[in-house]
């Protein structure tokens, strides 16, 4: 089965705030990043946080990381059409060097 | 400055055919990724240069899969023969080495289709 898990869809309207959810699987998880993919660009990093952390604002994104359940989720406010994209969360391990472990993705679809 | 590139963005070939994907990375970064997305699903690594020497080989799938990285510059990731399953996006990423958390920056991908 997959190391890091996300549902595969979320449809919202404009205006109002998405939640986009991530579990992973193992406790020596040292950062956690999400990564948003537009139509035809490459991965752009969007916002990480430190494993120690319990959550990081940074304008519209919020990071809410839950340790004792290996949860993380993305909360993004007052949703816009251009943050229509899919999103990956992703983690590197204390044990394998710096690669990315990355899950499915979300597609999110934002409604006017 | 420029960002990641790759070449092709896209490679149509059939199956037993070689294709050789480029990726350049952003000047200075000494570290390399590869990785894929088969089919939709999540983006695998498969392999991490620093400079020249590979770092870490463990997610490459089979000796069909050959990455070089000459010079410590941009890297070649060949394919032969290639087969249906090959088929995906193949992203490349570079980071500065030292750079604690190893923020990666990801390159557009090349969509390779095997048929």
């Amino acid at each position: 089965g997959e190391d890091v898990e996300q549902s595969l869809f979320l449809s919202v309207r404009e205006g109002d705030s998405s939640v986009i959810n991530c579990t992973y699987t193992d406790s020596s998880s040292t950062y956690l990043y999400w990564y948003k993919q537009e139509p035809g660009a490459g991965l752009q990093l969007l916002t990480y946080i430190f494993s120690n952390m319990d959550m990081k604002q940074d304008q519209r994104l919020t990071v809410l990381l839950n340790k004792k359940d290996k949860h993380l989720s993305l909360r993004i406010a007052d949703t816009q059409t251009g943050d229509s994209a899919i999103y990956f969360c992703a983690e590197t391990r204390r044990d394998s060097s710096y690669k990315l472990i990355f899950g499915s993705g979300t597609r999110l679809l934002v409604r006017p | 400055e420029a960002g990641v590139t790759q070449f092709p963005s896209h490679s149509v070939i059939e199956k037993g055919q070689t294709v050789t994907l480029r990726c350049d990375p952003i000047s200075g970064h000494d570290n390399l990724y590869w990785y894929r997305r088969v089919m939709g699903k999540e983006i695998k690594f498969l392999l991490h240069f620093v400079k020249e020497s590979k770092q870490d080989e463990s997610g490459m799938p089979n000796n069909r899969f050959l990455a070089e990285r000459t010079g410590g510059t941009y890297s070649t990731l060949k394919v032969q023969p290639a087969e249906l399953e090959d088929s995906g996006v193949y992203f490349c990423a570079s980071s500065q080495q030292g750079d604690d958390k190893d923020t990666q920056y990801f390159g557009p991908g090349t969509r390779l289709t095997v048929l």
